[in-house]
């Protein structure tokens, strides 16, 4: 089994339409993160939380919401999808500090139509 | 803040050739560096990293990198490229820092492709 799972892997939807992304992991690291991946800019960060209690916005935060549920759950919400957030989106962990290795899921292939 | 470049959209070689994918960097001190690679349908797999010391560092998959401060650049190499090589490639730069935690920024990555 992945140590980092997301869900759905793939996801067409409606402008307008609340889409959550979820993603678990077994690593049992603090530190997650959301990425969207989009061709030639490469992986952009949306959202980063530490441990449960501390939820940061990254780069590019306007219109994604987060939620940590747990040390092993972190999901990404779009409250109403536009089509320019079609992209490919990744969850991402990482141990404590001294070790900066990120460890990413299979990916979420997201179509707003 | 630190920011990645990565010259090369698309690269092609031939299998057995050799490969160097270029990446520079921008950041006031001496970064974390990384490159990690990504085969089609995939999430982002470790290559390798620099966090200090010898500036030659060795992966998995027989790809090395060095970090050469003075051009801010930290290449990707492989004597022979095999088939099975071709993906996309990413660099990224940390900042080494508790403030900064483990976020890291991405170059736009190459894509390689290897010809028989």
């Amino acid at each position: 089994d992945a140590d980092v799972t997301q869900t759905p892997r793939n996801r067409i939807t409606k402008t307008g339409k609340r889409i959550m992304l979820e993603c678990s992991q077994t690593k049992g690291h603090d530190r997650m993160y959301w990425y969207r991946q989009d061709p030639g800019l490469g992986l952009r960060l949306i959202y980063y939380s530490f441990d449960v209690k501390d939820i940061n916005k990254g780069e590019i935060s306007d219109g994604y919401s987060v939620s940590r549920q747990a040390q092993a759950k972190f999901s990404l919400s779009l409250e109403s999808a536009i089509p320019n957030q079609t992209a490919l989106y990744f969850c991402a962990t990482s141990e404590a500090p001294g070790n900066e290795k990120l460890f990413f899921g299979s990916g979420t292939q997201l179509s707003v139509l | 803040a630190q920011s990645v470049t990565q010259p090369d959209i698309h690269i092609t070689v031939s299998e057995g050739a050799s490969l160097e994918l270029r990446c520079n960097y921008s950041y006031g001190a001496t970064p974390y560096l990384f490159w990690y690679v990504q085969s089609p349908g995939q999430g982002l797999q470790l290559l390798l990293k620099y966090f200090s010391g010898d500036t030659l560092v060795q992966g998995i998959k027989g790809f090395e990198a060095e970090f050469k401060r003075s051009q801010s650049s930290f290449n990707l190499r492989k004597p022979s490229v095999h088939w099975s090589d071709a993906a996309e490639y990413f660099c990224a730069v940390g900042a080494p820092s508790e403030e900064y935690g483990n976020k890291l920024v991405f170059g736009a990555g190459t894509i390689l492709r290897v010809k028989s």
